[in-house]
């Protein structure tokens, strides 16, 4: 079946500095999503890319899908501890009535 | 998020019995899901509902069972609760299918906090 795989599983980031985390689907998506999970809280939408090759910023959040929409990545510039959390992708299944898998998230922590 | 709730927000529970956790959605969502978030495993699916009665099992179906008798509730039973199922569970909603391409994407519960002693 599908797999939807994250790296890093952890990513230790110093205020101020940027990082990138990776997406990568074992098939084609229709579209990917991103959710945002901050300690103790429940995972919240962040945004969903269509299109291959798409880009959408969010202020200092950049989301991208691939050419081959089988991968996709977010970049965090400047980096503050507002950014904690587990940042996770999900993908289309692409069964009938369509449900999500997600990956196994990157857990952001920064130290100031 | 405000239009979907999980009771309870937590439970302690004993190894045989059944439990019964509770998703409430004011928004009118056709599809709703359940969830189950252990470290290291990110969010599994259990059951998911595209409609009144219409359920199907997801990954990790074993030992759990669903309903939908309305729109806005959606149960999740553990028929004889595990060690294994001591968890996170979350409730989500979502306004279309995750293959439609003007999707909102899915709208959590806060959550429920499973232990099973």
């Amino acid at each position: 079946g599908q797999q939807v795989m994250q790296i890093p599983q952890y990513q230790h980031v110093q205020e101020g500095e940027d990082f990138t985390t990776y997406c990568n689907s074992s098939t084609t998506l229709s579209n990917i999503q991103w959710y945002k999970q901050r300690p103790g809280g429940h995972p919240v939408f962040l945004i969903q890319l269509v299109k291959s090759g798409e880009v959408k910023k969010q202020k200092r959040l950049t989301f991208q899908f691939g050419e081959a929409k089988k991968n996709s990545s977010l970049h965090i510039t400047a980096t503050q501890t507002t950014d904690v959390g587990t940042y996770f992708c999900a993908g289309p299944t692409g069964d009938s009535w369509g449900k999500l898998q997600f990956g196994a998230g990157t857990q952001v922590v920064v130290t100031p | 998020d405000a239009g979907i709730t999980q009771s309870p927000r937590h439970k302690v529970t004993e190894t045989g019995t059944p439990v019964t956790l509770r998703c409430h959605q004011t928004e009118n969502h056709r599809y709703m899901y359940w969830y189950r978030q252990d470290p290291g495993h990110g969010l599994r699916l259990i059951h998911y509902s595209y409609g009144v009665k219409d359920t199907d099992k997801g990954e990790v179906s074993d030992g759990y069972s669903v309903s939908r008798s309305k729109t806005e509730d959606f149960l999740l039973t553990l028929e004889s609760a595990t060690s294994s199922q001591t968890s996170v569970y979350f409730c989500a909603i979502s306004e279309s299918s995750p293959e439609g391409l003007t999707n909102y994407g899915y709208t959590f519960g806060s959550g429920t906090r499973l232990t099973v002693v």
